[in-house]
């Protein structure tokens, strides 16, 4: 009964490698986002999307393609993978656009070597 | 958003309160205070907000100033699991689209000492 679930939980690939990253919540949210925390453990925001339809696209690689199939899924693919691309990534869900009541999946720690 | 300034570090004694410091002097009428921690190798977790009054819920307690320019957030009895990075947070509640994100800083990072 995980609120936002995120799988894998780990990911080690290869340089040039293409994978993905999916995200789901139960909570009837209609917003989702994916942030990316690096090893100085900033969080940084890369994707949201709003029922479906895109809001946000911070300045992130276009290696970097977020898909949301429907309200509840936020799925993130990175094609081309580099040493750079490791990091934390955490999926998170609210509902509507306010400040409060993000839930956080537990991460993805991906690992490129 | 407003940008906020935070103590890189601090530590508590278990079970006294915690009483984290935010300065947020540039914040504007509309913008709301957030807490939100991060428990080592977890995803952030929401703690509270607010506008301009004082504010409490089962996790702590948010004091802001009457210029709105700083806040505290108070955990009234510390545990080891209280350890965690705290951000504040300030931005507006319903903004549009490009407003809707949470914008992490550095935080402060809270030890909880037996």
């Amino acid at each position: 009964d995980t609120a936002v679930s995120q799988t894998p939980k780990y990911l080690v690939t290869q340089m040039g490698n293409d994978k993905s990253i999916k995200c789901e919540q139960n909570l009837g949210h209609d917003t989702m986002y994916w942030y990316k925390q690096d090893s100085k453990k900033f969080l940084k925001i890369m994707f949201s999307y709003n029922n479906k339809e895109l809001i946000i696209n911070e300045t992130v690689p276009n290696r970097f393609s977020p898909k949301s199939p429907d309200k509840a899924h936020l799925n993130l693919h990175i094609n081309s993978l580099e040493l750079g691309d490791s990091a934390v990534y955490f999926c998170a869900s609210s509902q509507g656009r306010t400040g409060y009541g993000y839930t956080f999946g537990s991460g993805t720690r991906l690992t490129v070597v | 958003d407003a940008k906020t300034t935070q103590p890189p570090s601090m530590d508590c004694a278990e079970g006294r309160a915690a009483n984290l410091p935010c300065n947020h002097s540039t914040i504007s009428g509309n913008e709301y205070v957030y807490w939100y921690r991060q428990i080592h190798s977890q995803g952030p977790q929401y703690i509270i907000h607010g506008l301009k009054n004082n504010e409490t819920n089962e996790m702590a307690s948010l004091i802001i100033t009457e210029d709105r320019k700083s806040s505290t957030l108070i955990l009234p009895h510390a545990t080891l699991r209280d350890t965690a990075v705290y951000y504040c947070i300030v931005r507006v509640a319903n903004g549009p689209s490009s407003a809707s994100k949470i914008i992490f800083g550095s935080g402060t990072r809270l030890s909880i000492r037996p």
